[in-house]
């Protein structure tokens, strides 16, 4: 079983849809959790961090569900410059050591 | 948010050279350095981390020999990829965390070095 996993689309939606993604780990011992925006042939950037309680930044919101081993996040009113691939993020703790998903691709047309 | 900057960008080489990749941080120091690869529609993969001072930590399946690296100041980390193959083509990409940034666990990516072996 993969460390982080993700289903990898393509996510086909229309401008203004809502669309959610989701991305499961495996060791319960994991600490933080982040969501990275990687663009075609360039670097991951951060999009956010994801705590218990949730989180909201504007049109993403990242939830945790620490006991099924479950993050989401939710993109509202998508935006056609959201189009890129979302990576899922797990830091193991103890260090600084992150363990990537394989992403999941986002297109959003007109 | 912190800077972290790669040179070269993008490197065609012989099989056989070796190919030697630059990080740095331009606004923070930076103790500890990460370099990942990254192969076509597969997910960033961690390599090693790269310690100020000290000898580098390799991943499990990861050749030390193959893969120098040095991080002889704050500010800059190098991946020496000796005796590249084919198979060594990939993307490189290094991060850095900044100690002293608001979000103390968030890592910082350089642009990425696109290494194709010939």
């Amino acid at each position: 079983r993969k460390e982080v996993e993700q289903d990898p689309g393509p996510f086909n939606v229309p401008e203004g849809a809502t669309v959610a993604f989701n991305c499961t780990y495996s060791n319960s011992a994991s600490q933080s959790f982040f969501w990275y925006r990687q663009d075609c042939r360039k670097e991951p950037k951060l999009l956010m961090s994801v705590y218990s309680s949730g989180n909201e930044d504007g049109r993403f919101t990242a939830q945790l569900n620490r006991a099924s081993q479950y993050i989401s996040l939710l993109i509202r009113d998508s935006k056609l410059s959201d189009s890129a691939t979302y990576l899922c993020v797990v830091n193991k703790g103890g260090g600084n050591k992150l363990t990537f998903g394989t992403g999941t691709q986002l297109k959003v047309e007109l | 948010g912190a800077v972290v900057s790669q040179h070269p960008s993008r490197v065609i080489c012989k099989s056989g050279t070796s190919v030697k990749i630059e990080c740095r941080s331009l606004d923070f120091q930076a103790t500890t350095m990460f370099w990942y690869r990254q192969f076509p529609k597969k997910s960033l993969m961690l390599m090693a981390t790269s310690n100020e001072g000290s000898k580098a930590t390799y991943e499990q399946g990861v050749e030390k020999d193959k893969f120098l690296i040095n991080h002889a100041s704050l500010t800059l980390s190098t991946l020496t990829v000796t005796s590249a193959h084919p198979e060594d083509s990939s993307f490189y990409i290094c991060s850095a965390r900044d100690h002293s940034g608001i979000d103390y666990n968030e890592q910082f990516f350089g642009p990425g070095t696109r290494l194709t072996v010939l």
